[in-house]
């Protein structure tokens, strides 16, 4: 199974602050791959696929970026409504695989 | 507008099974595969597999094959998944999703409880 290792585990910024969350696949992965927000109590929400393509309704301020095995996730202007858990997904190989998740706060 | 509107909570012994819900509106049906994703605190979200609601057919999760048990009925569009011989591992909340590659729309998920 492709082994993603996303980091940091866990984040703090101040709001209007640009964040940056990373993904590295073990293997090339050819920019099949998501990022999603989960709120708590909330299901995931896709934000991010193909690497780099926004999902439907996602504010411009998320942007996807990476190809190979480096991916990354950026947020532009931090707002109060992003706090959540941010998770990345691969779906070249099966079975599908996800990070291990970031949890990001307002400092 | 596209819902997965899963069942409610389970709380199931251990050796039983479960069959949980996943009903799809507001899109066809037939058009897209269905996933099942557990989430637990520890092991985080692991992909069980997904069914073709078109034909019936399944890919699982190696991991998952003999503990989940995926099946569709398309006349009510819902996608059902069966877990059994339940342990405490099995303890998690399950996802339903809409797939095509990603994952675009969620079920609200179904905490599956398993204690004696």
């Amino acid at each position: 199974d492709i082994q993603m290792t996303q980091s940091p585990a866990s984040l703090s910024a101040s709001l209007g602050e640009t964040v940056t969350i990373e993904c590295r696949a073990s293997e090339d992965i050819y920019s099949n791959l998501a990022w999603y927000q989960q709120k708590p109590g909330n299901s995931p929400q896709l934000l991010i696929y193909d690497a780099n393509s926004l999902a439907d309704g996602v504010p411009s301020r998320f942007s996807g970026s990476g190809s190979g095995t480096q991916y990354s996730l950026k947020i532009n202007s931090l707002q109060s409504e992003d706090v959540a858990s941010y998770f990345c997904q691969q779906y070249n190989n099966y079975p599908f695989t996800f990070g291990s998740g970031t949890k990001l706060e307002i400092k | 507008q596209v819902q997965l509107q899963q069942s409610g909570a389970e709380l199931a012994k251990p050796g039983s099974s479960v069959k949980i819900s996943c009903k799809a509106s507001g899109y066809t049906f037939t058009s897209y595969y269905i996933s099942w994703i557990k989430q637990t605190t520890g092991q985080g979200l692991e992909y069980i597999g997904y069914i073709n609601t078109g034909s019936g057919g399944t890919n699982y999760n190696e991991k998952f094959k003999g503990k989940a048990t995926l099946t569709v009925d398309k006349s009510s569009s819902t996608a059902f998944m069966q877990l059994s011989s339940l342990t405490p591992d099995d303890s998690a909340v399950y996802y339903c999703a809409r797939f095509w590659g990603a994952l675009d729309y969620w079920g609200q998920g179904v905490m599956v409880t398993v204690s004696s």
